[in-house]
């Protein structure tokens, strides 16, 4: 079945250390997104890509730095300087076409610090 | 800037009665699409519908009905005889006009939690 797949389901991250989240689509979508989901909040944009070998800093890309190789594969990379980086981590992606394309997500990763 | 505003953080209904969900949104923008997600517990987003700024026709798809209108920028979810299955949380969101190349770039409410009961 074509969809997203993202990977752990679960991290634990050690003081100073840069952890990598894996996110992947066999959709064809030309589109990629992060975002950033705390408890009882909404989701916040961490990063996007809309072709290969280019990508935008989103809402809150501070202490994140992304890579867009592939079209399949966008991954997240929650470096040291992200102090607060405990969270629910989604990805997603869209077709091309605009602004009324929905995106479709992943079952998300969840951080956590030691 | 664009705003997207979910005033019900937690709605708790029985069974089979009826629940609406309200969005309110700011944008300057006179094109734009709104989109309705689904997350169960599960984590994952589920894209329920999508209406773009010139079509303010209300949209019944089974028991989900969804009520937009312009001139209060408001875009209301009715989930009608509510079942278990239905328990997640609700997300409006706004799409950004702007990125034509690819994509859109979405404002999310702050979401509504539904409990249903049985």
């Amino acid at each position: 079945d074509g969809g997203i797949t993202q990977s752990p389901k679960y991290l634990f991250r050690k003081e100073g250390q840069n952890v990598t989240l894996s996110c992947e689509q066999n959709l064809n979508h030309d589109a990629m997104y992060w975002y950033r989901q705390d408890p009882g909040q909404g989701l916040r944009l961490i990063y996007y890509s809309q072709i290969v070998n280019d990508f935008q800093k989103g809402d809150i890309a501070e202490g994140y730095s992304v890579s867009r190789e592939k079209k399949e594969s966008f991954p997240l990379t929650v470096t040291s300087a992200q102090k607060n980086p405990t969270a629910f981590y989604l990805c997603a992606s869209s077709r091309a076409g605009g602004e009324n394309q929905p995106q479709h997500f992943g079952d998300g990763t969840r951080l956590s610090i030691l | 800037a664009q705003k997207v505003t979910q005033a019900q953080t937690e709605i708790s209904v029985v069974e089979k009665e009826d629940v609406t969900l309200d969005c309110v949104y700011e944008t300057r923008d006179t094109t734009y699409y709104l989109f309705w997600y689904k997350q169960p517990p599960s984590g994952e987003l589920v894209f329920l519908i999508r209406r773009n700024s010139f079509d303010e026709q209300n949209e019944i798809s089974g028991r989900y009905s969804w009520n937009f209108q312009k001139s209060t920028s408001s875009f209301n979810f009715t989930i009608t005889a509510s079942q278990v299955v239905d328990s997640a949380v609700y997300f409006c969101a706004l799409s950004e006009v702007g990125l034509k190349a690819a994509g859109n770039k979405l404002t999310f409410g702050g979401g509504t939690r539904v409990l249903v009961k049985p």
